[in-house]
């Protein structure tokens, strides 16, 4: 099976400040990963997929498979960022595997 | 168009009573999920459903039952509540073999007591 981690289980910056999501994931094929958000007790929400290679909310992620990552950046954090993120990869049969979420509280 | 939607949202069991959480979807989509969420753990899958009449185990099926009841509806039994039961479930849909991601109800959020 695979595994979806995300070391870091709470990330606090100051507004303005860049800020980096670490994600690493298990598979050695070719993975479909996503990224979702979760503000406070709402539901969860699709933030980016890798395969699109967009940007949303000025977040961006790069597919790494030399070093199996897929971390969540944005160049400068608003309040409004400040939610659950979760890294999630793609298993065969079309069962998503989710780490198990970062916290990101962004300091005014 | 609702999306995914859950009833209830809120629940207070006692230990050993039984209850069903609701999941229907308006996307038709074909595939369907029940996922817990935990503190510390993210969501860990229960049970799922590829497509009408096929039901899975996930990662944490133990107390729980489903019931794929045609292609709108996915609900979540649980026979004999137990406070390790207690948890926040998503129910979420998506196209069977597409790479959009899932779309997820609001959740219901569970306590045994």
């Amino acid at each position: 099976a695979q595994r979806v981690t995300q070391p870091e289980k709470l990330l606090s910056v100051f507004k303005g400040a860049p800020v980096e999501l670490k994600c690493n994931y298990s598979y050695s094929g070719s993975p479909e990963l996503f990224w979702y958000v979760q503000y406070s007790r709402q539901r969860l929400q699709l933030l980016l997929r890798h395969i699109s290679r967009e940007s949303i909310k000025g977040f961006t992620a790069d597919l790494n498979k030399g070093e199996t990552s897929f971390h969540l950046k944005k160049p400068f954090a608003q309040e409004e960022d400040s939610a659950m993120y979760y890294c999630a990869s793609m298993e065969y049969g079309n069962k998503l595997v989710f780490g198990a979420g970062t916290i990101l509280r962004v300091k005014s | 168009n609702a999306g995914v939607t859950q009833t209830p949202k809120f629940q207070v069991l006692k230990t050993g009573q039984s209850m069903t959480l609701q999941c229907a979807q308006d996307m038709n989509h074909n595939s369907m999920y029940w996922y817990r969420q935990d503190p510390g753990m993210g969501l860990r899958l229960i049970y799922y459903s590829a497509s009408e009449g096929t039901t899975d185990k996930g990662e944490v099926p133990n107390g729980y039952n489903v019931s794929r009841l045609n292609k709108r509806e996915f609900s979540l039994r649980l026979e004999s509540a137990a406070p390790s039961q207690t948890s926040v479930y998503f129910c979420a849909s998506n196209v069977q073999g597409g790479s959009y991601g899932y779309t997820f109800g609001s959740g219901t959020r569970l306590t045994v007591v």
